[in-house]
């Protein structure tokens, strides 16, 4: 079975600082892991996703996010927040061969000016 | 282009009615999911179609659940019985093909039960 989790409900960090929003998973096999955003009263928008190849990837607005096998992990970054980048993060993961998706419980991130 | 649409935006209904959610993917996008979002939760799957497999239903959480997926395209989720528990945000995402693709969500249906 496949699961993941945000460990932090809330994060709060300073305009221009940097921002992490961690993430764990498991899965049974390989897998393949994602980062969605949701904006007030707006739907959820995919920022980016690790599949195979280079354990850091880059996304959309200047987040980026490396995977870690070893300790299973999938940390969401950016080197310095924007107070537009406050809104409700989720992580996701899916192993090969399932057809659902497994979504974190959301980690609100707050950027103040 | 246009991006997945979801109707209607908000639906208050009395416990016991039945309920329909359309959901209309993207174009071209074989595989369709919805979601449920309660509030403070994640987002718990509920069923999955892609092409013309027999729909993932593995997510339903009981009988009163179903969905259709009417020629590759639209989507209904309907809800018979509604129950109180059943209020939540309904999610419903498409995407190219399985797995390694990522999923594109519409605004979602608030549904209240009162």
């Amino acid at each position: 079975a496949q699961s993941v989790a945000q460990p932090e409900d809330q994060v709060n960090v300073a305009e221009g600082n940097p921002l992490t929003v961690k993430c764990t998973y498991s899965v049974s096999g390989n897998p393949y892991l994602f980062w969605y955003v949701q904006y007030p009263n707006r739907g959820l928008q995919f920022l980016l996703k690790y599949i195979t190849g280079d354990n850091l990837v880059k996304g959309s607005y200047g987040f980026e996010a490396e995977f870690n096998k070893s300790q299973t992990s999938f940390h969401l970054k950016k080197p310095s927040a924007l107070v537009s980048d406050s809104a409700l993060y989720f992580c996701a993961v899916r192993d090969i061969g399932n057809n659902d998706m497994r979504f974190g419980a959301g980690t609100r991130l707050t950027v103040k000016p | 282009g246009a991006g997945v649409s979801q109707s209607p935006s908000n639906k208050v209904t009395e416990k016991g009615k039945d309920v329909e959610l359309r959901c209309d993917p993207i174009s071209g996008h074989t595989a369709l999911y919805w979601y449920r979002q309660s509030l403070g939760q994640g987002l718990e799957f509920l069923i999955y179609f892609q092409g013309n497999s027999a729909p993932d239903k593995s997510g339903l959480p009981s009988d009163r659940f179903s969905a259709e997926r009417t020629g590759g395209s639209v989507s209904t989720l309907t809800i018979q019985r509604t129950q109180q528990e059943d209020s939540a945000v309904y999610l419903c995402a498409s995407s190219l093909g399985r797995v390694s693709y990522e999923q594109y969500f519409g605004p979602g249906t608030r549904l209240t039960v009162t």
